[in-house]
């Protein structure tokens, strides 16, 4: 079956630190791969997206995901966190060509930054 | 650009009403809507793949009498709870895909239901 997991399901960090979420598929064959932000009391946001290329992409608010194909994974970071940050973070998949290719998302990671 | 609506934005509704929850695109058109559904602390959950003109697709398990999606132009997709109960109380979360952009989906600002 399909399947996205999040290993990590709230993180707590302070300003300044350095932040890894882990997100792993089980698709096989070409992927689209997601990662959206949700801030309390609001909507989901696109943080950034992997299509092709090259596997480490960066996206808005100085976030980045590397896409390691051999390990099925699509790990977001971010250098320096902000309290801003605090937010729910859902990586996010659509399977291969030829599926429905709607998205499945990941259990999310609740990300607490301390001031 | 790419913005999504939801109206109502929180909806309480007395057990055994129904209740209408409309997702407009508001600068793009839309042939494909997706609805989720999310608990408190949980991920979203696909309900249904809605595309303009023809009739949605459901997701297993999902009863398509009870939570009708209607997509008649492509800015406007609905979703109607029929006859709700409490355990129908969720926040429900609505997506359009342009299809120009690979599939990439811009969400709306959800509409939370509470079923008393």
């Amino acid at each position: 079956a399909q399947s996205v997991s999040q290993h990590n399901h709230h993180v707590i960090l302070s300003e300044a630190a350095s932040l890894e979420l882990g997100c792993n598929y089980s698709y096989g064959g070409t992927v689209n791969l997601f990662w959206y932000v949700q801030y309390p009391g609001q909507h989901l946001q696109l943080l950034l997206k992997y299509f092709s290329g090259d596997p480490l992409v960066k996206g808005i608010k100085g976030f980045e995901a590397e896409f390691i194909k051999s390990k099925f994974s699509f790990n977001l970071r971010k250098p320096s966190v902000q309290w801003s940050d605090t937010a729910e973070y859902f990586c996010a998949v659509t399977p291969p060509p030829g599926s429905a290719r709607q998205l499945t998302f990941g259990s999310g990671t609740q990300l607490t930054v301390l001031p | 650009g790419a913005v999504v609506s939801q109206h109502p934005s929180w909806v309480i509704c007395k057990s055994g009403t129904s209740v209408k929850i409309e997702c407009r695109s508001l600068d793009f058109q839309a042939t494909t809507m997706f609805w989720y559904r999310q608990f408190p602390k949980q991920s979203l959950m696909l309900m249904a793949t809605s595309n303009e003109g023809s009739k949605a697709t459901y997701e297993q398990g999902v009863e398509k009498d009870k939570f009708l999606i209607n997509h008649a132009s492509l800015t406007l997709s609905t979703l109607t709870v029929t006859s709700a109960h409490p355990e129908d109380s969720s926040f429900y979360i609505c997506s359009a895909r342009v299809e120009a952009r690979s599939y990439e989906q811009y969400f709306g600002p959800g509409t939370r239901l509470t079923v008393t």
